[in-house]
């Protein structure tokens, strides 16, 4: 069974950026797709965006486009979530799922069986 | 972009209760449909997989039903461990989506 372990905590300037990290194990890393949902305080879950590792190739939430860049390493069965310009209700515990994924013409379908743990972002002067 | 409507938002049951929650989509997504629940301060669990199967690990008392539009997740028989937050989540096309939750409460 994939286990996923997740950076840890941060504390941003407004304005700044952040990276988080998904490091996958027990898996075969190019079997999965890689999601990310943020879940804002007493909020409810957000998906932000995802890939597949092994085509590279990633889906953004509108909500997110030009400040959030979703990569991997297969290398290091890693994968990345960068936001950028953070504001304050950027302050969320962030979350990568993985979970297989299907061919669907252009695009391909993927929901979430295994999750982190979350990486509490909070974006504070 | 595909919208995600569950109901109610908070509902309130007793254990061995029946319970079930509703999710609406704003478009057919055929059955690609989820449903996690999420205790406090955890990640999310899921629980059902394409509208009506049931993870491995899941109890029977857990079962989902519905397609195109309108689907329900239902509790057969609540127990002390099942009082949390469920999501729905349809996975259809991207970017996709999840209800707002329904928090399930003791009475």
């Amino acid at each position: 069974q994939v286990q996923l372990v997740q950076s840890g905590a941060e504390v941003k300037k407004p304005g700044s950026s952040v990276k988080v990290s998904c490091k996958a194990s027990g898996g075969t890393f190019t079997s999965f797709a890689i999601s990310w949902v943020r879940q804002a305080p007493g909020q409810g879950l957000e998906w932000m965006g995802g890939i597949i590792p092994v085509f590279g190739t990633a889906d953004y939430a509108q909500k997110f486009q030009g400040r959030v860049t979703i990569s991997a390493d297969e290398s290091t069965s890693t994968a990345y979530m960068e936001l950028s310009s953070l504001r304050s209700v950027d302050t969320a515990v962030y979350y990568c799922g993985a979970g297989g994924f299907w061919s669907v013409r252009d695009y391909y379908r993927y929901y979430v069986d295994v999750w982190g743990k979350g990486t509490t972002v909070t974006v504070s002067s | 972009d595909i919208q995600m409507t569950q109901s109610p938002s908070t509902l309130s049951a007793s254990v061995g209760d029946r319970v079930t929650i509703t999710c609406r989509a704003s478009q057919s997504i055929g059955s690609w449909l989820a449903w996690y629940q999420q205790k406090p301060g955890k990640a999310p669990n899921l629980l059902i997989y394409k509208a009506s199967s049931l993870e491995t690990g899941v109890p029977s008392r857990f079962s989902g039903s519905g397609s195109g539009t309108q689907f329900t997740l239902t509790i057969s028989s609540l127990q002390p461990d099942d009082f949390a937050t469920y999501y729905c989540q349809q996975y259809n096309s991207p970017p996709y989506s999840f209800g707002q939750g329904t928090k399930l409460e003791i009475k």
